[in-house]
């Protein structure tokens, strides 16, 4: 069975401060798919990312990078300078290539991040 | 750039009242797909349904909710007696592929049972 843990429930920092939101993932497939979400205070779901299980390459996007390492069934996120507008719930998600026809995507329970100016 | 759109997006009603949440998926989408989220919870899945029917359901799918695409657009999720603990969040979305691309979410429908 699949199941996504962010340990992480709230995180505070200070504006410009890098910050490192931990995920760690369960599943018995060998091809999956990794995501990361951010729900700001208005609500939406706004996709980050996405790894399949045989792309280890770390990425950096901006201020934003991930690191996937399967060894440790990890996906962690950092966020380098931080704003305040970085302030949400953000969400690491998991989905298996086998099952279902429709591969449903899980959610970790969301780590909520608050930036202090 | 094409979106998931969701109607309405907040809709209050008496407990044991019928509920309809509607969306229109992505057009070129395959795969569709309803979540909810209790305030401040997290994102639980629902249900999936490709191909005219429903692929995976989750135990939170019981005989009160039912899913179907009536015209080849829309995609909607109903509630045949709500409960006050059906009082959440409902997003609703589409992917073009079963396992590629990325799931596009629409804003949510708020569902307020009282």
């Amino acid at each position: 069975a699949q199941k996504v843990t962010q340990a992480q429930t709230e995180i505070s920092v200070v504006e410009k401060e890098d910050v490192t939101l931990d995920c760690v993932y369960e599943t018995r497939d060998t091809t999956y798919y990794l995501f990361w979400y951010k729900q700001p205070p208005s609500g939406e779901l706004v996709f980050l990312i996405r790894r399949n299980s045989f792309d280890e390459q770390n990425e950096i996007s901006g201020r934003y990078s991930w690191n996937f390492q399967k060894s440790t069934s990890s996906f962690n996120f950092t966020i380098t300078a931080s704003q305040v507008v970085d302030s949400a719930v953000y969400f690491c998600a998991l989905s298996e290539a086998g099952g279902s026809s429709a591969s449903k995507i899980i959610f970790g329970s969301g780590t909520r991040l608050s930036i202090r100016p | 750039e094409p979106e998931v759109t969701q109607t309405p997006s907040h809709q209050v009603t008496q407990m044991g009242q019928e509920v309809i949440l509607r969306c229109v998926p992505i057009s070129n989408h395959l795969y569709f797909y309803w979540y909810r989220q209790i305030l401040g919870q997290k994102v639980e899945f629902l249900v999936s349904f490709y191909n005219n029917e429903i692929s995976e359901k989750s135990e939170i799918f019981d005989d009160q909710f039912s899913v179907e695409r009536p015209d080849g657009s829309n995609f909607t999720l109903k509630i045949r007696s709500t409960k006050l603990e059906d009082s959440a969040m409902y997003f609703c979305a589409s992917r073009v592929g079963r396992t590629t691309g990325e799931l596009f979410f629409g804003e949510g429908s708020r569902l307020t049972v009282l």
